[in-house]
């Protein structure tokens, strides 16, 4: 596609809930990252795969927190029994670099609620 | 422990008023010092990297510089489009550079 594309841009769970987003990348990107964004906070870094490996997920939160990219393409963040910090925006960004993130090509964010 | 701090956290200005925005770094072993935007509901939009001190970018209104602890944005005679927020971000070399280190912003309006 013309851009990285993520679904559902907007969710609203239950607290104890369970809940999948996707991130699709850009076709041939081989980097990929999920971010948090807090509101009126800047993102921060969860986790960063090449490619199907998951090489760095120093930022994920809890063992709740788990991502996913088994074919190296469309990646997706699960979060079990969500809780009610667990609100904001998660952000994927692709880049076409293996070494570094150089220009990061960023969705528009999946939203997250927890009631 | 990486750091990036943004200053102001807001910034009103009148269509035409230039002004700057800071952006202080604390990493060991800087790879890159990036620049983006945001507009409200949207991801982030790639502005510029930086890699070394005395670095100078510029992109229409925009100017980006880089010294050893910290970066500024220009914005020469702002127009109501360059209203946005903007995020300064830090990688580091090493292991860990694959990944950004995010001030939390400067929201700029410039009003008409």
């Amino acid at each position: 596609g013309a851009g990285v594309s993520q679904s559902p841009r907007y969710k609203v769970a239950k607290r104890g809930q369970d809940v999948a987003l996707r991130c699709d990348p850009i076709s041939g990107h081989v980097s990929l990252f999920w971010y948090q964004q807090a509101l009126g906070q800047g993102p921060e870094f969860l986790t960063y795969f090449q490619n199907e490996a998951q090489l760095d997920k120093s930022g994920l939160p809890s063992d709740r927190f788990f991502a996913e990219r088994p074919e190296g393409s469309v990646s997706t963040l699960k979060i079990q029994r969500t809780q009610q910090e667990d609100s904001a925006v998660y952000l994927c960004a692709s880049s076409v670099r293996r070494a570094g993130p150089g220009e990061l090509f960023f969705g528009e964010g999946s939203r997250l609620t927890v009631l | 422990e990486d750091q990036v701090t943004q200053s102001p956290e807001a910034l009103r200005l009148q269509e035409g008023e230039s002004s700057s925005l800071n952006c202080s770094y604390t990493v060991s072993g800087l790879r890159g010092l990036f620049w983006y935007r945001q507009d409200p509901g949207k991801g982030p939009e790639f502005l510029f990297t930086l890699y070394s001190a005395g670095e100078e970018k510029e992109k229409e209104r925009l100017k980006a510089t880089l010294t050893k602890k910290e970066s500024f944005l220009h914005i020469t005679a702002p127009k109501p489009e360059d209203s946005a927020t903007y995020l300064c971000a830090a990688t580091r070399q090493g292991a860990a550079g694959n990944k950004l280190t995010f001030g939390g912003g400067t929201r700029v309006l410039v009003k008409p």
